[in-house]
């Protein structure tokens, strides 16, 4: 079953706009991280959140995370066609530390 | 250092076939995992091994079944195969047990198509 939600389920923006997807999950979690995967092939991890960090920057990624709310989100600032892909949360952790659990992603379109 | 690799890249087989996938992983890690993707979701766990054995099963029937070899290659096996289990399957190594609480490093994958 999934764990994560990402919203939207598609997002459109041009070239150099932010783009921001956000993620919600259902359990206690270690960490979440953020995965892209182009063309349906083979996953890239982008970042990664432990529970006790509120936010994290990796170039031009900045990622949140609201225990509280059980929720994430994932900005990609000054995007570039190059950033068109499919962008997953994962979580782990709550009681299971062998395994990711995947959203259903947010496929990202930047249009030149 | 070479990625983690798959093979096949892509696999078209028949219902009620068998079918063995294959994956190696970053030089040094000893931790494989197994995800099935069908088009349009996020990929589901199936299987973690770390030194040679099971440590982890997902929420699928008795005809999935993988092992990990002496050098930490894995084999992942469906029988009887159903045309619901087309769908991208993705191996990840990590070097740690735990395997989940640093990235993991994903294969391109094996495209199966069951027809």
């Amino acid at each position: 079953s999934q764990q994560g939600e990402e919203d939207p389920q598609a997002l459109s923006i041009q070239e150099g706009e932010n783009a921001t997807m956000n993620c919600s999950y259902k359990t206690s979690i270690n960490n979440l991280q953020w995965y892209r995967q182009n063309s349906g092939r083979g996953l890239v991890h982008l970042i990664l959140i432990r529970s006790n960090e509120r936010e994290k920057h990796s170039g031009r990624l900045r990622v949140t995370l609201d225990t509280s709310k059980k929720s994430s989100s994932l900005l990609i600032t000054a995007s570039r066609a190059a950033d068109t892909a499919s962008y997953f949360c994962a979580t782990a952790g709550g009681g299971s530390n062998y395994k990711l659990t995947f959203g259903k992603g947010t496929l990202l379109t930047v249009n030149p | 250092d070479a990625g983690v690799t798959q093979s096949p890249t892509h696999l078209i087989k028949t219902r009620g076939q068998h079918v063995t996938l294959r994956c190696s992983p970053i030089s040094g890690h000893k931790s494989v995992s197994w995800y099935q993707q069908v088009l349009g979701q996020g990929p589901q766990f199936i299987f973690q091994y770390y030194e040679k054995e099971e440590r982890g099963r997902g929420n699928f029937p008795d005809r999935f079944s993988a092992r990990q070899f002496p050098n930490y290659s894995s084999e992942l096996n469906v029988n009887a195969l159903l045309l619901g289990d087309s769908a991208l399957y993705l191996c990840a190594s990590s070097p740690f047990r735990g395997g989940v609480n640093t990235e993991a490093f994903f294969g391109q994958g094996t495209r199966l198509t069951v027809v």
